[in-house]
């Protein structure tokens, strides 16, 4: 399986500020990386695929980056309602995996 | 707009079978070609990927609970189904599934349900 490895597992940033969330892939997986939002009983949302592609009708302010091994996630202005958990997803391979998560929180 | 909705008993003896039903709306689940999934998350934890059935009908799981699994297909209902035998404690979670299109070769989760929880417990 390949291991998919997030850092950090918890912040806490103030409205505003830039948030930036790594994912390590345990091989390469070129770009096949997706990025989920999770709030509090809810599903996962998908937020980004390919790694840096934005989802329909997903605000501008997340994006994301990397290929290979190693992947950022980023929140350019963090708002309230980003108050939630992140998880990276590989699809190179089968089975499917996911990052541990980041826990995201307001300061 | 799809959606999907899992149903089935929140509650498992340990050593008997989970079984899980998640009904597709808004569209045929035979047509287009889509991966149907189940992933499932303890609580607390991160996210399992357990395993899909193509529009076709073939199967992939994850090697962890192959052993296990089965997940079939009822296109008359518009339904995919889960069923994971000799439950223990450890398979108490959260089981969603999930709809994944051609693209990235069914690895991109793009609808979901809301999840139901599953304990294991006697």
């Amino acid at each position: 399986d390949i291991q998919m490895t997030q850092s950090p597992s918890s912040l806490s940033a103030s409205v505003g500020d830039r948030v930036t969330i790594t994912c390590q892939a345990s091989q390469d997986i070129s770009n096949y990386l997706n990025w989920y939002q999770q709030k509090p009983g809810k599903a996962p949302k998908l937020l980004i695929y390919d790694a840096s592609n934005l989802e329909t009708g997903v605000p501008s302010r997340f994006s994301g980056s990397g290929s290979g091994t190693d992947f950022t996630f980023t929140i350019s202005s963090l708002q309230p309602e980003d108050i939630a958990t992140y998880y990276c997803q590989q699809y190179d391979n089968l089975p499917r995996t996911f990052g541990q998560g980041t826990k995201v929180e307001i300061k | 707009q799809v959606q999907l909705q899992e149903s089935g008993p929140g509650l498992v003896k340990p050593s008997q079978t989970l079984s899980l039903t998640c009904t597709v709306s808004g569209g045929s689940i035979s047509s287009g070609s889509y991966y149907w999934s189940w992933i499932r998350q303890p609580a607390g934890k991160g996210l399992e990927w357990i395993g899909r059935i193509y529009t076709s009908g073939s199967t992939n799981y994850n090697p962890s609970l192959k052993s296990r699994v089965t997940i079939s297909v009822d296109t008359s209902k518009n339904q995919f189904s889960l069923k994971l035998s000799s439950v223990t404690a450890a398979d108490t979670a959260v089981y969603y599934c999930a709809r994944a299109d051609l693209y990235g070769s069914g690895g991109v989760f793009d609808y979901w349900g809301q999840g139901t929880l599953v304990t294991v417990s006697s």
